[in-house]
């Protein structure tokens, strides 16, 4: 089975321009969480989604964040415009319904704005 | 609110050590506990999981009791490899929406 898929796996851009970051869930997984880790502050949650709705997302570290989840295979999260503290590693997990709680995560886009 | 504290890394060991990796949490309710391990380059990956008190989680040759007098549920291994090395994140899930993570333990095993 395929997991979590996320695209790109590593983006260089430089400071102002718009990041897109990608994520496919598992088929049937109705949450869909977006994590960001740095060495500084770690794991990250961002935002989260249940049935594309978003629940939560007192994460969004700006307004210059922004996430969709257009429908349940796919997800994005948007940076506009970046900033060189924006680099980071970028996860995207899910989640099925009626388990206990167990999350599966994406190899992570790694972003670097110069 | 609930949360999950783990022991500050990095954690080094020679191959074939004894390893302990500590974990408490707090939490209102009845949460699943469980350890992540993420390798280099790699998202976090499930590790082992326990559901209820006492439940005892295990892969790979770890294990993880669920401890609820004691509030823990730390990680365990008997003989690391060289491949153990990497960090591991406990976590807690009390039903609701979220995962808590803790900070993270980086392992590092010598030859």
């Amino acid at each position: 089975d395929a997991g979590v898929i996320q695209s790109p796996r590593h983006e260089v851009t430089e400071m102002g321009q718009e990041v897109t970051l990608r994520c496919k869930p598992i088929s049937g997984h109705d949450y869909l969480f977006w994590y960001r880790q740095t060495m500084m502050r770690g794991l990250e949650l961002l935002i989260y989604f249940n049935n594309n709705v978003p629940i939560d997302d007192s994460g969004m570290p700006e307004d210059r964040f922004s996430a969709k989840m257009p429908n349940a295979s796919f997800s994005t999260l948007k940076i506009q415009p970046s900033e060189p503290r924006d680099s980071a590693v970028y996860f995207c997990a899910s989640r099925s319904p009626g388990t206990t709680g167990e999350l599966f995560f994406g190899e992570g886009s790694r972003l670097t704005v110069l | 609110g609930d949360s999950v504290t783990q022991m500050e890394g990095p954690v080094t060991l020679s191959e074939e050590a004894f390893l302990t990796i500590n974990c408490t949490y707090t939490a209102t309710g009845y949460p699943s506990l469980f350890w992540y391990v993420q390798y280099p380059g790699e998202g976090l990956q499930l590790l082992l999981k326990a559901t209820k008190a006492d439940d005892k989680g295990s892969n790979k040759g770890f294990e993880a009791t669920y401890r609820k007098e004691t509030t823990s549920f730390h990680l365990e291994k008997g003989s690391v490899q060289v491949s153990d090395s990497a960090v591991y994140f406990c976590a807690l899930h009390t039903g609701g929406f979220k995962t808590i993570f803790g900070a993270g333990t980086r392992l590092f095993v010598k030859a």
